[in-house]
């Protein structure tokens, strides 16, 4: 998974903090999304981005959730209030889109948020 | 609503066999398929993808074969390795929908020597 870098990779928070989790695509991508893994289940979509924009957050919870892909630095996918029920793992994938055709998205490794 | 399924959770090849694992879809939108190998404590590595308008693509060991009149896809790994042993996401995407990619639940592949 060399390129797209997520971290922390481990993030421990009690209920009612805050949870910031950076993803910085790879080189020469300019489309981040944001995924998340609950336990025993596959990966579910959650925001879209391009710089600056976010193309679609369907599948982002309506409350304590953003998503940001500043024109400089990494995405940030912040998590207010936390609760038991967030703990799991977030990834973040990349991608050089073209909108004429598909491309692969290229996934991080990932950051584990424990929620004590 | 699934949109992607994956109904084996696990399955077991002996080293050198074939392994295959199946994938179903029911959204016709879907034009681009992927399959990613996921290691735990690890994201999801591509391994493979396919347009909607191909039936088959190949790379060194593994093929997709796509049965769009079925709604099916499925990945072919010859031989198989005991380092194949993981767990294996099968993706569906649509260019109109944006590219957010809807996974299947997953299979875990074991290898044995």
């Amino acid at each position: 998974n060399a390129g797209v870098m997520q971290n922390p990779r481990h993030l421990v928070r009690r209920r009612g903090q805050e949870a910031r989790l950076r993803c910085s695509p790879m080189k020469g991508h300019s489309h981040v999304y944001w995924y998340r893994q609950l336990p025993e289940e596959g990966l579910k979509f959650m925001v879209y981005l391009q710089k600056e924009n976010i193309i679609d957050e369907s599948g982002m919870p309506k409350e304590r959730f953003s998503a940001e892909f500043p024109k400089e630095g990494p995405s940030i996918l912040r998590i207010q209030q936390v609760v038991r029920g967030d703990s799991a793992a977030y990834f973040c994938a990349s991608s050089h889109r073209d909108r004429g055709s598909n491309q692969p998205q290229h996934f991080g490794d990932g950051t584990r948020l424990s929620i004590l | 609503d699934q949109q992607v399924k994956q109904n084996s959770p696990s399955l077991s090849v002996q080293e050198g066999r074939i392994s295959i694992l199946n994938c179903d879809y029911t959204n016709s939108m879907f034009d681009y398929f992927l399959w990613y190998k996921k290691y735990p404590a690890e994201g999801p590595t591509f391994l493979i993808s396919i347009s909607s308008i191909k039936d088959k693509n190949e790379d060194g060991r593994f093929t997709v074969f796509l049965n769009k009149s079925a709604k099916h896809l499925s990945l072919h790994i010859v031989p198989s390795q005991p380092g194949d042993s993981a767990v294996y996401f099968c993706a569906a995407s649509a260019l109109s929908q944006g590219g957010k990619l809807i996974f299947g639940q997953g299979t875990e592949l074991s290898v044995k020597p």
